[in-house]
């Protein structure tokens, strides 16, 4: 079976420094992965995905997350965040070929000015 | 608006009553998956639809739940004699194909709170 572990459930940090989300998957056939974010009683928007190429993929917003497929993790990071990057991130990933989504169990950012 | 509508936004029903989720996908997107956040927790897989078919049911509870899309109208998630562990924010996603590659754009949600 397929999982994806978040190694923190909080991540407190100042303006304008750097953050760094960790996520951990397990699967033993090849997936896609995915970073989404929830705001405040609304749903998830898409922030960034990796299918296949480069293993560095970037976000509209300053977010970039990293593939490596030996250590099976696809962090998230933004080298200095906003008040506005306050919310709660999940990591996903589905099989290639299959559809549904398996989510961590997220990361909420808090920033503090 | 041209994303996933889900309505209503907050649905307060009494132990026993039955609850019916409503989820409009994207225009042009024929795919539909449900989830299920508890509170603390990530979102966990509940169905998967494409018109009138039901292509993968592997998350749902065994009794009480059923979902539907039909050929007209909105996908249908219905909760029969609800109990106190139904109360959680139930998601709607659609894409425009079943292939993993193609992106799932998510509703706002629904937020059941069962008294």
């Amino acid at each position: 079976a397929q999982s994806v572990t978040q190694l923190d459930s909080q991540v407190p940090v100042f303006e304008e420094a750097p953050v760094e989300l960790r996520c951990n998957y397990s699967s033993s056939v090849s997936v896609y992965l995915f970073w989404y974010v929830q705001y405040p009683n609304q749903g998830l928007q898409l922030l960034l995905k990796y299918l296949s190429g480069s293993t560095l993929v970037e976000s509209i917003n300053g977010f970039e997350a990293e593939f490596n497929k030996s250590q099976t993790s696809f962090h998230l990071r933004k080298p200095s965040v906003h008040i506005s990057d306050t919310a709660e991130y999940f990591c996903a990933l589905t099989l290639q070929g299959a559809q549904k989504l398996v989510f961590g169990q997220g990361t909420r950012l808090t920033i503090n000015p | 608006n041209a994303g996933v509508m889900q309505n209503p936004r907050h649905l307060v029903r009494r132990r026993g009553q039955e609850a019916r989720l409503r989820c409009s996908p994207m225009k042009g997107h024929s795919h539909v998956y449900w989830y299920r956040q508890l509170p603390e927790e990530g979102l966990k897989f509940m169905v998967y639809l494409q018109k009138e078919n039901i292509i993968d049911e592997s998350g749902m509870p065994k009794e009480r739940f059923s979902a539907e899309f039909p050929k007209e109208g909105p996908s249908i998630l219905r909760i029969q004699q609800v109990v106190r562990g139904d109360s959680a924010a139930y998601f709607c996603a659609s894409s425009p194909g079943g292939f993993g590659n193609q992106p799932q754009h998510f509703g706002d949600g629904t937020r059941l709170s069962i008294l």
